[in-house]
């Protein structure tokens, strides 16, 4: 169990610009979330996925943020044309309902991005 | 989603007992509490989680008042390593199976 891993740890970009990130859950588990976190806060929920299927949105998610999980493996979150206040953390988790009881979810170490 | 409240901050000494508190007077009879906390520069983890019977776990203990309005994580003996963010979040049993809403936490500072 190698856990959950995010690439890249940090990331600085210009305003305008797109950034891709991705994310590598633990194997085998089928549900994964995304999440950011700005300074001072608790991280905000942002989607999740089941499988390869995006099963809900926040509000949070602008038409300028997308997230895939082709495969129902991997993610990736992508931000388009960024702004200022995109800057934050972007944390991924994954767990493993598959119709069993799951008392946790599996944190990576977060993106950590800057736009300037 | 019902609320938790916490205090911003705490201290302990370490090897000495913490008690971090978390009100939640709208909890509904369905919520579990369920406690997360972030190290520096990591992302959140699971420490514990209960719905009405006090429970221990390796990590930490979690007592839950008779009307369930507050509960009170407990490290029996707080090291340099419990320094965190912790969060006290309501939600189903399974908080695996569900989007978490956090709120700001308890920063915990140990001093040596």
């Amino acid at each position: 169990d190698t856990g959950v891993s995010q690439d890249p740890r940090h990331k600085i970009t210009k305003r305008g610009q797109n950034v891709t990130f991705r994310c590598d859950p633990i194997s085998e588990h089928n549900r994964l979330y995304w999440y950011r976190q700005t300074l001072g806060q608790g991280p905000e929920f942002l989607t999740y996925f089941q499988n390869e299927a995006q099963l809900e949105k926040s509000r949070l998610l602008s038409d300028r943020f997308s997230a895939e999980r082709p495969k129902g493996s991997f993610s990736t979150l992508e931000i388009q044309r960024t702004e200022q206040g995109d800057s934050a953390m972007y944390l991924c988790a994954s767990s493993s309902p598959s119709g069993r009881a799951v008392w946790t979810q599996y944190f990576g170490p977060g993106t950590r991005l800057l736009v300037l | 989603d019902a609320k938790t409240t916490q205090p911003n901050s705490m201290e302990s000494n370490e090897e000495e007992p913490v008690h971090l508190p978390c009100n939640h007077s709208t909890i509904s009879g369905t919520d579990y509490i369920h406690w997360y906390r972030q190290l520096p520069s990591q992302g959140p983890e699971y420490v514990i989680h209960g719905l009405t019977s006090n429970v221990n776990n390796r990590m930490a203990s979690l007592a839950i008042a008779e009307d369930r309005k507050s509960s009170t994580l407990i490290l029996h003996r707080a090291t340099l390593r419990d320094a965190a963010v912790y969060y006290c979040i309501l939600g189903p049993a399974y908080s695996g199976n569900t989007p978490l809403v956090f709120g700001k936490g308890t920063r915990l500072s140990v001093i040596a």
